[in-house]
């Protein structure tokens, strides 16, 4: 059974700063992986989908990796805004299952 | 396009009554899913339909939890009796072809049943 998880559970940083958000699975055998935000009492916004057969894709200031053999991704997000506070989930895609998701990081950017 | 599109926004009510939640697809998409996500146990799959035939119900909690998707626009979950422990944000997702193409969530339903 894929089980997700995400370090760190939250992350607090100042304006400006780059920052990279963990996302690690168990079972290797992938489809894609996507990479979620959400908004306090709101729903889930797309940033990113990744392909198994895909190292990386960008969306702006947001670049995701994925490594398949190690069972990682990661999320990095340039220049920090505020708005850029939200948790992130990112989600996995097995073969013949559906997403399983993460539990998430609480990013904070402080102005 | 308007998204997917859920309502009620929120819902509170009394242990034991009825509760209806609905959603409505973006056109084209022909899968569809509803979530349940808590503070204790994240977001979990509760179903999910294929040209609106349901194909996987294991993640719905018991009995007292039942969805249809009568047509290709709309679809309902329905707990009856609620109880309390059934308070959670409840999330309609759709798909135009499954995982393979990621998925696009409705704003929820944030369920209180006191």
């Amino acid at each position: 059974k894929q089980e997700v998880t995400q370090i760190p559970a939250a992350l607090s940083v100042p304006e400006g700063e780059n920052l990279v958000l963990n996302c690690s699975f168990t079972d290797s055998a992938i489809y894609n992986l996507q990479w979620f935000r959400q908004d306090p009492g709101k729903g889930l916004t797309s940033l990113l989908l990744i392909q198994s057969s895909q190292r990386e894709q960008t969306s702006g200031r947001l670049n995701a990796s994925l490594d398949k053999s190690s069972g990682r991704s990661t999320l990095y997000i340039a220049a920090s805004q505020p708005g850029d506070s939200a948790t992130y989930l990112c989600a996995v895609h097995n073969y013949g299952q559906n997403f399983v998701f993460g539990p998430g990081t609480r990013l904070s950017v402080l102005p | 396009d308007a998204g997917v599109i859920q309502s009620p926004r929120h819902e509170v009510t009394e242990m034991g009554q009825e509760v209806t939640l609905r959603c409505k697809p973006i056109s084209g998409h022909d899968y569809l899913f509803w979530y349940r996500q808590t503070m204790m146990r994240g977001l979990e799959l509760l179903i999910y339909f294929n040209n609106n035939v349901p194909i996987d119900d294991s993640g719905m909690p018991e009995d007292r939890f039942s969805a249809k998707m009568p047509n290709a626009s709309f679809s309902t979950l329905k707990i009856q009796p609620s109880e309390p422990r059934d308070s959670a944000v409840y999330f309609c997702a759709s798909s135009p072809a499954g995982p393979n193409y990621g998925y696009t969530f409705g704003s929820g339903t944030r369920l209180t049943v006191v």
